[in-house]
Formats: structure tokens, sequence, C-alpha cells
């Protein structure tokens, strides 16, 4: 069955780093986008970056752009989501998700993982 | 852009139904056919329920159901069951610069 496992989360400073990832399988991930969603402690979602199934396009939310990059290696069935200069609004579960649709990256998000938590504190 | 307007909460009683509203505008849910609604219970990942405005992944019961008029979209749940009761988000593409929006969330309480 599909399924997507974030990890990497944790504790980091304000203006530090952190890179997460998102471990694919039961699909196969390299004809499919897949977006980072994220979720304040209490708050709502809040789209974060989408990658295409090839990785040669990339998009984000006003946010993130210019922090975080997000990439993928689908010889290895993983995105990443890598977050510089992060700052104590960016406190939060981060989800992956999978684009609905093959090669289609602006289809709906159908699986999500469970989430990685991110804790921006000194 | 703002986020997707729902009513914080809603409630109704089993076997009774319930409709969430989303509003947004013509840069979003008027301007597309992909609105797509989440139900998450609380610790959980968000679960895919309407996607395209009106269509129900597998699995998912025939008790929720989707619509949209102008920019506003709407999800009814039918036969009201306890495990109905969870947070509930509707999420529209945006076009270019935007891509996607979610809404804040509509509390559901089964009563």
């Amino acid at each position: 069955q599909v399924q997507l496992v974030e990890s990497g989360g944790g504790v980091v400073q304000p203006g530090r780093s952190l890179r997460l990832s998102c471990a694919a399988s039961g699909f196969t991930l390299s004809t499919y986008a897949v977006h980072w969603v994220r979720q304040a402690p209490g708050k709502g979602l809040e789209w974060v970056a989408v990658i295409s199934y090839d990785g040669s396009n990339e998009y984000y939310a006003d946010s993130v752009m210019g922090r975080f990059t997000i990439s993928r290696d689908n010889s290895k069935n993983t995105l990443y989501l890598q977050m510089n200069s992060v700052r104590a609004e960016d406190t939060a579960m981060y989800y992956c998700a999978r684009a609905l649709r093959h090669f289609d990256w602006s289809s709906p998000l159908d699986y999500w993982g469970q989430g990685t938590l991110v804790t921006v504190s000194s | 852009q703002s986020a997707l307007t729902q009513p914080r909460s809603v409630s109704g009683s089993p076997g009774q139904s319930v409709t969430i509203s989303c509003t947004g505008t013509s840069s979003d849910i008027g301007g597309y056919n992909s609105v797509s609604w989440y139900q998450q219970h609380p610790g959980k990942a968000p679960k895919l329920m309407i996607y395209d405005v009106t269509k129900r992944p597998s699995g998912v019961p025939d008790r929720f159901s989707g619509s949209k008029s102008g920019n506003t979209a709407s999800l009814t749940i039918s036969g009201l069951q306890a495990e109905d009761e969870a947070d509930y988000y509707c999420c529209s593409y945006a076009g270019s610069y935007t891509y996607w929006l979610f809404g804040g969330g509509t509390k559901l309480t089964v009563l």
C-alpha cells in the first residue's frame, strides 16, 4: 500500500538549518509530484511547496520562498525539504503528500504521511 | 493571498445532515474545478474525502458529497455518524504564484 514516512524533525535554533526527508513506498515515486504541507500547533493546514515528478519544477509559498528548498531523489524514493534561516513561525508538523494524478503537479493531494514535528526555539 | 474562509465549527445529531462552506475568490475556487476536502482526526494525518469538487476517492462513503457555486464550495455529510467528528479542511488550486490554498478548518461535532 501507499506509504509516506517523514523524518528529520526536531528542535532547531532560530536562524539555523534543518533537512526533512520523506520516504515513499508502495508506488512509483518517479511518476508523481509531491508536496510539503505544514500545520502549526493547534492551527490549520498551510501549503509549503511542491516539486514535479521529475524535479524540473518547484513552487513555493511566499512564507518560505528563498529559505526552503524542495528536492527529490527518485532513485532513493525520497523527497526532501531543506529549511534554512528558520524562524519561530516555522514551528509546525510537516507533512509530505502525494499528488493524485501521474505527472500532474497541479492535481489534488491524496496520500499523506504522518508528519514530522519541527520546533524552532532557542 | 488569504486562506479560504470556513466556519470555525458546525454540529449535528447522528443521522442528520450538515454542510460546511468554503468561500474563496474568482482566483481560486471560482477559477478552477480543483476543490478538495480533507478530514483530520486529532493527532492524525489529513485524509482526502472529496477532490475535483465532487469526486470521491474509493473507500470514502457516499454520505460525503461536494459541490461548488461561484466562489463558494461546500461539503455535505448526510446520515451523520459519531466517527465523522473531526476537523475538515477545504483546499483549492489557485494558479501561478499562489498555487494551493487551504481553508482555516471547521470542527464538526456530532452531538
